[in-house]
């Protein structure tokens, strides 16, 4: 069974400061999706990650994937609170060929504080 | 471009009544997905949908719940005899076709929060 561990699972951090929040999974994969979801509120779609090494950018987040350590990122720099939400990785198994459902990671609730 | 259509947003049912939620997806997209995500918690993969097929419903509990994608009209997820601990917000995904083990981005709808009393 896919397991998506995502951790910190809570981060508390001023403004203007960087951070990385990590997502790890359990098996061989190579699409990855970040994802960013304010209280009560959908799903808005950060990043698609689809190789090894590929790196993405929107202003201050950045997000790679690195398919061999099964492991991507999301880097925060200089944070601001219009950051504040809970950032969710979801990750589709190579194995999968009749479609792409996505297992989730548990989310990491991020506040920025003033 | 419409986005994916949920309705109704919010739905209150009291236990051992039946729950239909109902999912419009993108325009042109062919591709249906449903996931439940609990109170703080993250979502959970239910069911995936192409018109008038299921491909993927290991996620789906195994009664009460049934889905459908009919050759007209929207997605629907039917829970009955909902219990509390159906109590949840329900999202909706949508995507393009796939060609063999390469999918396109899944576009989620708002969501449909349910709440049993």
């Amino acid at each position: 069974e896919l397991k998506v561990e995502q951790n910190p699972l809570f981060l508390s951090m001023q403004e203007g400061k960087n951070y990385t929040i990590y997502c790890n999974y359990s098996t061989t994969s190579d699409r990855l999706y970040w994802y960013r979801q304010d209280p009560g509120k959908s799903l808005e779609s950060l990043f698609v990650l689809l190789s090894n090494g590929a790196v993405k950018q929107e202003g201050r987040l950045m997000a790679s994937l690195d398919t061999k350590a099964r492991l991507s990122t999301l880097h925060i720099t200089a944070a601001v609170h219009d950051l504040s939400a809970t950032y969710f990785c979801a990750v589709v198994p190579l194995s999968e060929t009749s479609g792409s459902r996505l297992t989730f990671g548990e989310g990491t609730q991020l506040t920025v504080n003033p | 471009n419409a986005g994916v259509m949920q309705n109704p947003r919010h739905l209150v049912r009291r236990r051992g009544q039946e729950a239909r939620l109902r999912c419009s997806p993108v325009k042109g997209h062919s591709h249906v997905y449903w996931y439940r995500q609990l109170p703080e918690e993250g979502l959970k993969f239910m069911v995936y949908l192409q018109k008038e097929n299921i491909i993927d419903e290991s996620g789906m509990p195994k009664e009460r719940f049934s889905a459908e994608f009919p050759k007209e009209g929207p997605s629907i997820l039917r829970i009955q005899q909902v219990v509390r601990g159906d109590s949840a917000a329900y999202f909706c995904a949508s995507s393009r076709l796939s060609q063999g083990s390469w999918a396109y981005e899944q576009y989620f709808g708002p969501g449909t929060r349910l709440t049993v009393t």
